[in-house]
């Protein structure tokens, strides 16, 4: 069965500096990733998903995300934080042929002006 | 597009009493899913449809839990004799079936239940 882990609960980037919200993955096969971005309140909102050979996938609000096959990871990135890039974020794996997709327990990403 | 659509937005009920929750996902969308979110954490798989055939209900689903999509269309979320333990937002998501297996999820805005 497939397994997400998120290991940061709380990310704190000062506005303008890079970000990464970590996620490390277990799934048989090719892995089917996707970032989410949840507001309060709100449902979850797709940022981007991975291409396979990408390793490097653009998404939306300038995010993108980092695939490493050996490293299991799929860390999300963001050149220059925004104030409202503050949010929880969550990553997603979806296994090939079981069509369940698992989430992270999220990281909270606080931007601070 | 007009989204996924989840009714209520929130629902109070005492402990005991039945409550049921409406999706109606993306037109063009023949996958469907509920999910379960409580505070703090990720969104928890409850269960999935291909059209009108549910394919899988989680493990860690009580029986008092029950599903429906009878048209392929909206879905309906049951859950009878609520408890406290019950009480969290509850998420549809639709999308499209394999074999576009990296079809991303495009959730509801949800709806909260508090069981009192």
């Amino acid at each position: 069965a497939q397994s997400v882990a998120q290991p940061e609960d709380q990310v704190n980037v000062a506005e303008g500096n890079p970000l990464t919200v970590k996620c490390t993955y277990s799934v048989s096969g090719n892995p089917y990733l996707f970032w989410y971005v949840q507001y309060p309140n709100r449902g979850l909102q797709f940022l981007l998903k991975y291409i396979t050979g990408d390793n490097l996938v653009k998404g939306s609000y300038g995010f993108e995300a980092e695939f490493n096959k050996s490293q299991t990871s799929f860390h999300l990135k963001k050149p220059s934080a925004l104030v409202s890039d503050s949010a929880l974020y969550f990553c997603a794996v979806r296994g090939y042929r079981d069509d369940k997709i698992i989430f992270g327990k999220g990281t909270r990403l606080h931007i601070l002006p | 597009d007009t989204g996924v659509s989840q009714n209520p937005r929130h629902k109070i009920t005492k402990r005991g009493q039945n409550v049921t929750f409406r999706c109606d996902p993306i037109s063009e969308h023949n996958r469907l899913y509920w999910y379960r979110q409580t505070l703090g954490q990720g969104p928890e798989f409850l269960t999935y449809f291909q059209n009108e055939a549910q394919l899988e209900k989680s493990r860690l689903l009580s029986d008092r839990f029950s599903a429906e999509r009878p048209k392929g269309s909206f879905s309906t979320l049951e859950i009878q004799r609520t408890e406290q333990g019950d009480s969290a937002m509850y998420l549809c998501a639709s999308s499209l079936a394999p074999p576009e297996y990296n079809s991303p999820l495009h959730f509801g805005n949800g709806t909260r239940l508090t069981v009192t």
